[in-house]
């Protein structure tokens, strides 16, 4: 069984400018979750989805964040414009009724804001 | 207010030489703890779910359990390959939200 894929594993931009990533879900896993790790720190919620609906956005930046899951299956999370703070590990989860909770990570894609 | 709190920050061992990670965390109501390993530039890798006081579970060399107020993960004479972090996490009490520790970095040298 594939994995959660996300693209890109890296990104280097600068401050202002916009920036977007992506993830695929284990398949069949309806709920996908994007988190915000940094160096040093446990992986913090920004959004998470029920198939297409975001259930849970609270912890999103909605000034500068959006993501959208369109068709429930593979999401986008975009910043725009980028601060510097913004550096980070950006991960996506996803998860099934099955999984008893259980979160399944993707690589992350680590973005760096110069 | 919810919290996970996991110790020590870092952990040093000679292979073979056993020891254990905590995680402490306060939630009302809790329903399940989760241990994950996480490798550098890799995503957190899931290990086990505990769901109730002196549940325990194994895998490998690894032993999670779990009381009603914190959590141990256990390793048996370790390898150099289970040098990571691990980390554990909770939902948190009004939601399903996962709240996560600072983790454990654990470093075992041959």
């Amino acid at each position: 069984e594939a994995g959660v894929v996300q693209s890109p594993r890296y990104k280097i931009i600068e401050k202002k400018q916009p920036v977007a990533f992506w993830c695929n879900p284990i398949s069949g896993h309806n709920t996908l979750y994007w988190y915000l790790q940094n160096l040093g720190q446990g992986p913090e919620l920004l959004i998470r989805y029920e198939n297409e609906e975001a259930v849970d956005d609270s912890q999103l930046p909605k000034d500068r964040f959006s993501a959208e899951r369109l068709k429930g299956v593979d999401s986008t999370l975009k910043i725009q414009p980028a601060e510097l703070g913004d550096s980070a590990v950006y991960l996506c989860a996803s998860s099934s009724r099955t999984s008893g909770g259980a979160l399944f990570f993707g690589p992350g894609t680590r973005l760096t804001v110069l | 207010e919810d919290q996970v709190t996991q110790s020590p920050e870092a952990l040093r061992l000679q292979e073979g030489e056993s020891s254990s990670l905590n995680c402490s965390y306060t939630v009302s109501g809790l329903r399940g703890l989760f241990w994950y390993r996480q490798d550098p530039g890799k995503g957190p890798e899931f290990l086990f779910t505990l769901y109730s006081a002196g549940e325990e579970k194994e895998k490998e060399r690894l032993k999670a359990t779990l009381t009603k107020k914190e959590s141990f993960l256990h390793i048996t004479a370790p390898k150099p390959e289970d040098s990571a972090t691990y980390l554990c996490a909770v939902p948190a009490s009004n939601t399903d939200k996962l709240i996560f520790g600072t983790g454990t970095r654990l470093q075992v040298f041959p």
